[in-house]
This record gives structure tokens, sequence and C-alpha cells, in this order.
């Protein structure tokens, strides 16, 4: 069954800190994973995209990386801000149907506080 | 941001009400999609479509219905509203990124949470 976990369900940190969000899929085949931020009430925008070929990839303070051979995935974010507070949502595509089908995860919900 | 816009954000109705949610995109983009999300759920894709006059059902079994007359406009209608319809809708369309069909950028709208008492 194609399914992707996160952990932590939720996470506080305090501004300026670090913090890394995990991702573990058991979609097969795999196509390309991404990674969205969904603010509270609106919805997901995304961050990075990352095909089979690539460990790593960075958008500004956001670094997502990959290892397609143990099926996971993490996102580090680097000092984080307030604004930085929303849902990260790991989704992975499959190459198995027509339509690319996305396979979301539930989401870690980040609290930054001051 | 993308140019994807969904009307209305919010919506308080009876049951046995039928409601259309609105759904445009002005980035000419064919392939378009309905999610439903409950608050700390994974969104299950519900309806999609490849072009004008083609519509699939997704993964998650839906009473509601869309139509797709014009490229940009995506609506979603529900003939007989019922509480089980209460959640969080939103619309997407994508568009390709890089060589193959799998490589697909896909941009969401604002979602439209429906409440149905």
């Amino acid at each position: 069954k194609n399914q992707v976990e996160q952990s932590p369900q939720s996470l506080i940190i305090l501004e300026g800190k670090n913090c890394t969000l995990q991702c573990n899929y058991t979609v097969s085949p795999f196509s390309n994973l991404r990674w969205y931020k969904q603010d509270t009430g609106r919805g997901p925008v995304s961050l990075t995209i990352m095909t089979f070929s690539e460990n790593t990839k960075s958008n500004g303070r956001y670094t997502a990386t990959l290892d397609a051979d143990t099926k996971q995935s993490s996102l580090h974010i680097t000092a984080s801000q307030l604004s930085d507070s929303a849902s990260y949502i790991c989704v992975v595509s499959d190459r198995g149907s027509t339509l690319g089908r996305l396979y979301f995860g539930r989401g870690t919900q980040l609290t930054v506080w001051p | 941001e993308a140019d994807i816009y969904q009307t209305p954000r919010y919506l308080v109705i009876g049951t046995g009400k039928k409601i259309t949610l609105e759904c445009s995109q002005t980035m000419g983009h064919d392939k378009m999609y309905w999610y439903q999300q409950d608050p700390g759920m994974e969104l299950h894709l519900i309806h999609y479509s490849y072009g004008v006059n083609s519509t699939e059902k997704g993964d998650l079994s839906s009473e509601s219905t869309v139509s797709r007359i014009r490229t940009e406009h995506f609506p979603l209608t529900l003939e007989s509203a019922r509480p089980s319809h209460t959640s969080q809708y939103l619309c997407a369309s994508s568009a390709s990124i890089g060589p193959g069909w799998d490589l697909y950028e896909q941009y969401f709208g604002p979602g439209t949470r429906l409440t149905v008492t």
C-alpha cells in the first residue's frame, strides 16, 4: 500500500532555532517527492520538488534531502522565523498511473515562538 | 502566488441545500483537481480533469460532481448537502516543469471551508 508517514506530528521551536522534519514513504514506483508549506486556512505552497537522482535541494532557508534507497526525506529549516509557523506536508508522486498520482502525508504542524 | 481562485472562502449552509464551489485559474493550465481535507488529515483527491469536457473521479468517493466547460473554470457541485460534507475543499491546477509527464508543479487555491448544519 502506498503511504507517506511524517514525524513529528507537531513541533514547537523558538525563533532563530533550526529544525528537521522527517518523511518516510512506501510509494512505488517512485517518481518525485515534494515538500509543501500550508498556512492555516490556506492552500499548500510548493517548497521543493526532488526527483530520484537528486539528493538535496534548497529553497532559501529550507533544505530538503532525499534518500531514495531508504525511502526517506527530510526538510531542514534554518534560523526559523515566526512566519515559518505552518503545516509542512510531504508528498510523493508515483510513475504507475497516467495521472502521476500524489500521495500526501498528514503534515508536521510547526509552531515558532518568539 | 499562483493565480487560482476559489469562492466562497467560507460557507455555512443547511442540510439538503444545493451548493456550487467555484474554482478558476488564469494560467491556462489543462489539468485541474479538487481535494478534500479534514483538520490534521491528508489531502484526498476527489475529482480531476485533463482538460475541457474531461472529468474523472479521484481516490476518495464523493457525492459531489464537477464540470469543465472552459479551461479556466472547474466548479464543484453538491446537489444535497449533508453534515458529512463538512470539510475544506481545495482546488488546484498543474503545469509541466520538466521532461516527462510526471514532473509537474501543482498550484493550490486558498480553499473553501464548508460547514453543513
